[in-house]
């Protein structure tokens, strides 16, 4: 009974791929995030939707798009991999407006 | 927007010692500060926070204190055990509908025995 799961926890896969990931929470929250972890281990919000809906959008290349089927998932699909695209990418979900963030285990994604 | 800094990157103290780590934050309507903690392979977990209308909060061995006017916040670990070595992350809300949470870049903790 994971509060936030995500999957799949490793992606191996070739520069120009396309891959998905998956997040789902089972918290009854509202607002669904994704963060980007680079190497140096720096947290960048990239995504959030509040009750399907995208509220927080950043300077994120156009070959990421989310997905919030309901208030409960929310997938993160990249195209074109790069090798920059290399992180972990940590899905997290929250009530809006109360603050506290739980966060997912995390994708490790490596792009060759 | 808002911007956090956080210092130090990198802290390493002997067991039963304090710690301290600093956050400086920009946008004076932000109004709630948490702390993540993040183990080696392990996602962030929320770990203490404060919001704007208090100055201080304890927890056990962890505190934070807030400097509304400074615009910085602390994080303060007394009596380090080595099961406190981790990475730690400071935050702040930009205080907008969104209430997008900021992070500072971090500091690893090491509590040696």
């Amino acid at each position: 009974d994971t509060a936030v799961s995500q999957t799949p926890k490793y992606l191996v896969t070739q520069m120009g791929n396309d891959k998905s990931i998956k997040c789902e929470q089972n918290l009854g929250h509202d607002t669904m995030y994704w963060y980007k972890q680079d190497s140096k281990k720096f947290l960048k919000i990239m995504f959030s939707y509040n009750n399907k809906e995208l509220i927080i959008n950043e300077t994120v290349p156009n070959r990421f798009s989310p997905k919030s089927p309901d208030k409960a998932h929310l997938n993160l699909h990249i195209n074109s991999l790069e090798l920059g695209d290399s992180a972990v990418y940590f899905c997290a979900s929250s009530q809006l407006h109360t603050g506290e963030l739980f966060f997912g285990e995390g994708s490790r994604l490596t792009v060759l | 927007g808002e911007n956090v800094e956080q210092h130090p990157s990198t802290l390493s103290v002997q067991e039963g010692d304090s710690a301290v780590i600093k956050c400086t934050y920009s946008d004076s309507a932000s109004n709630y500060f948490p702390w993540y903690k993040q183990e080696l392979g392990k996602r962030p977990q929320l770990i203490i926070d404060i919001r704007s209308n208090v100055g201080e909060k304890k927890d056990q061995r962890i505190a934070v204190t807030l400097n509304k006017t400074a615009k910085h916040f602390s994080l303060h670990i007394t009596e380090t055990q080595p099961e406190d070595s981790a990475v730690y992350f400071c935050a702040a809300s930009d205080g907008g509908a969104t209430n997008k949470l900021i992070f500072g870049t971090g500091t690893l903790l090491a509590v040696q025995p």
